[in-house]
């Protein structure tokens, strides 16, 4: 069975500041991937970064990026320059074979101006 | 931009009413997903097709919840009799099986409220 858990119910940041939101996933399986999913309020989810597990490099997108953790089977996001508009609920979410997709909890990111 | 739709965006009935809900992924995609996402948790998986055909539905209370994609396009997900524990958002996702892999477009979604 595959498990992610978000430690974070709720984070804030100030608008132009860093922040990370916190994952870690446990799976038995070696071919795995691990997402970052973002819902807006009352808006559908999308997709925010993707990391394959065989890869080494950590998954950068613009102003999001991963800290990708494999022995300790942990996937944070950083966000930089954080934007009113990345206020959301963020998901992190894991993937194994079949295409089945797990989610965590979720974390709720404030952003102030 | 093709988009998941899903209709009804809410949906309010009383318990042990039917009600169903329809999702029409994007085309092409051959995997569909049908989540469950109650408020303040992470979405969780009910039925997964590939095609026509379900792959998993371990999670689907099945003796009141039923998902059929009969030509391998749109999909319906029913539940008779409701119960008040259903309420929730009903989250429709598709895929490109085997390729961009995890990359689920998801639709808005159909909010039950069960009275």
């Amino acid at each position: 069975a595959q498990t992610v858990t978000q430690s974070q119910p709720e984070m804030s940041v100030q608008e132009a500041e860093t922040v990370t939101l916190s994952c870690t996933y446990d799976t038995s399986e070696s071919d795995y991937y691990l997402f970052w999913y973002k819902q807006p309020p009352s808006r559908q989810m999308i997709l925010v970064i993707r990391q394959e597990a065989y890869k080494q490099q950590n998954a950068t997108e613009n102003r999001f990026s991963v800290n990708f953790q494999k022995a300790a089977k942990s996937f944070s996001l950083k966000i930089s320059d954080s934007q009113l508009g990345d206020a959301a609920m963020y998901f992190c979410a894991l993937e194994t074979s079949g295409s089945r997709l797990t989610f965590g909890e979720g974390t709720q990111l404030t952003v102030n101006p | 931009e093709a988009e998941v739709a899903q209709s009804p965006r809410y949906k309010i009935t009383e318990k042990s009413q039917a009600v169903a809900f329809w999702c029409d992924p994007i085309s092409g995609h051959a995997t569909l997903y049908w989540y469950r996402q109650i408020l303040g948790q992470g979405p969780e998986l009910l039925v997964q097709f590939q095609d026509e055909s379900v792959v998993d539905d371990s999670q689907l209370p099945k003796d009141r919840f039923s998902a059929e994609r009969l030509k391998g396009v749109d999909s319906t997900l029913k539940i008779q009799p409701a119960e008040l524990g259903d309420s929730a958002m009903y989250l429709c996702a598709s895929g490109l099986f085997g390729r961009q892999r995890g990359e689920l477009f998801f639709g808005e979604g159909s909010r039950l409220t069960v009275l």
